[in-house]
Order: structure tokens, then C-alpha cells, then sequence
């Protein structure tokens, strides 16, 4: 059973446009979501996370917005560029006795068209 | 400065054999884990260890064995390939804070088992 799903798997955006990434997830218990990015043959980096006490957070041109009653997450681009096209996860993150563990969304293939 | 680093960076193994994966970080991050990557699945936790000596089990750590004697290793070992244990696997390194903290991933081994 899924804990985080990424229920597109992939999004097709003009340059300079928005892209709008999804995430659903499950579990109450999750304190924190991350997003990260991946492009080929090299592991995710970081990109932004927003707490579970809040409901937005921002960065350049970056944004999160966390819907808590809806446990739905979502990721704004704008605007969008070429070198945004790559992979990007959804990850939760809940505290655990060994310290804290993430759950991955199995990724949505973002291509921003020039 | 390397950050994450794995080897092999390719590996064909045949069913039966046993092999290790090898991470180091050199950032001096208590937190370390290894995830396996399939196409749809997103990243799974396989194991983690929040500290040398401490170790705890993912998601999937059915036929995958770790340890940790140094801060700076955490090598995946592989007891009996399978072919269902053909995947990309990353390894992961994070300061233990809160939820919110970014994990630097390696550049990930791609193993195939025939």
C-alpha cells in the first residue's frame, strides 16, 4: 500500500508556463514533505519542504503548498524553464525510534518544451 | 569536498551471487540509508543507520544486509542475487534533525541480475 502517491506520471509544459506537481499521501503521522529532483543517471537533489504545521512555502521559483485536510500536497514552477525537465518525488517524512524515515511518490517526468 | 560516493557505478551479476555495494560520505552526516529505484516505485528504504553500530530496517531489506563501522561507511551487501534485485540502488547521507532536513544522494550503482 502506497503511502505517497504521484498519480501523474508525467507533465508536459511550455517554457515560461506553470507546471503543477501532485502529491497525495496517506499516513497522518508525516511531519514534514520534501520535494526532490532527479535528471538521468545521477541521484535526487533537494529542492524545497514544508513543514506539516504550515501550508506554503517558497522558494525563487519554487513553491509548496500543503492542503492537510485534503493530505495533499502540490509543487508550483514558475515560470517553468528547459532545465526544469527532469523526474521529481514527492517524499514524507515521519519521526521514527531509529530517527526520521521517508517515503517516496514514484515520480512525475516533467519535459518543459522551448 | 566528494559529498556521497558509490561504487561500482555498474554491476551484472549472475542469479546466486553475492556482492557489495560500497558508500562513503565525507561530510560527517550521522544519517545514512539505501534506497532501490524501479520504474513507477519511486525510491524504496531497503536499510539506514542513524549512527555506526546502529542500524534498522526499511521497506524492502528482505535479501540486503548493512552495517556500520565507521561514520563514514555504509556498505549494501547483496547475500544471494535474484533477479528481482535488479534495480538502481542510491545511497543517502543526512545531518540527524528534524524531518525537514535534505538528504545528499550518490550517483547511485546500477546492478543487474541475470
Amino acid at each position: 500500500d502506497q503511502q505517497v502517491k504521484q498519480n501523474s506520471p508525467s507533465l508536459s509544459v511550455q517554457e515560461g508556463r506553470i507546471s503543477i506537481l501532485n502529491c497525495d499521501y496517506t499516513n497522518s503521522m508525516f511531519d514534514y514533505f520534501l520535494w526532490y529532483k532527479k535528471y538521468p543517471a545521477e541521484g535526487p537533489t533537494f529542492l524545497i519542504s514544508i513543514s506539516s504545521i504550515k501550508d506554503k512555502n517558497e522558494d525563487g521559483r519554487f513553491t509548496v503548498f500543503l492542503n492537510k485536510s485534503a493530505k495533499h500536497l502540490s509543487l508550483h514552477i514558475v515560470p517553468s524553464q528547459p532545465g526544469d525537465s527532469a523526474v521529481y518525488f514527492c517524499a514524507a517524512s515521519e519521526v521514527k525510534a531509529a530517527g526520521n524515515k521517508l517515503t517516496f511518490g514514484g515520480g512525475t517526468r516533467v519535459l518543459v518544451k522551448p | 569536498n566528494a559529498g556521497v560516493t558509490q561504487t561500482p557505478k555498474f554491476q551484472v551479476l549472475k542469479t546466486g551471487q553475492s556482492m557489495t555495494l560500497q558508500c562513503a560520505q565525507d561530510m560527517n552526516h550521522e544519517y545514512m540509508s539505501w534506497y532501490r529505484q524501479d520504474p513507477g516505485m519511486g525510491l524504496r528504504l531497503i536499510h539506514y543507520s542513524v549512527g555506526a553500530g546502529i542500524t534498522d530496517q526499511g521497506e524492502v531489506p528482505n535479501g540486503y544486509n548493512v552495517s556500520r563501522s565507521t561514520t563514514e561507511d555504509f556498505p549494501l551487501r547483496l547475500l544471494s542475487a535474484a533477479p528481482s534485485q535488479t534495480s538502481v540502488y542510491f545511497c543517502a547521507s543526512s545531518f540527524r534533525l528534524a524531518g525537514g532536513s535534505e538528504q545528499y544522494f550518490g550517483p547511485g550503482t546500477r546492478l543487474t541480475v541475470t
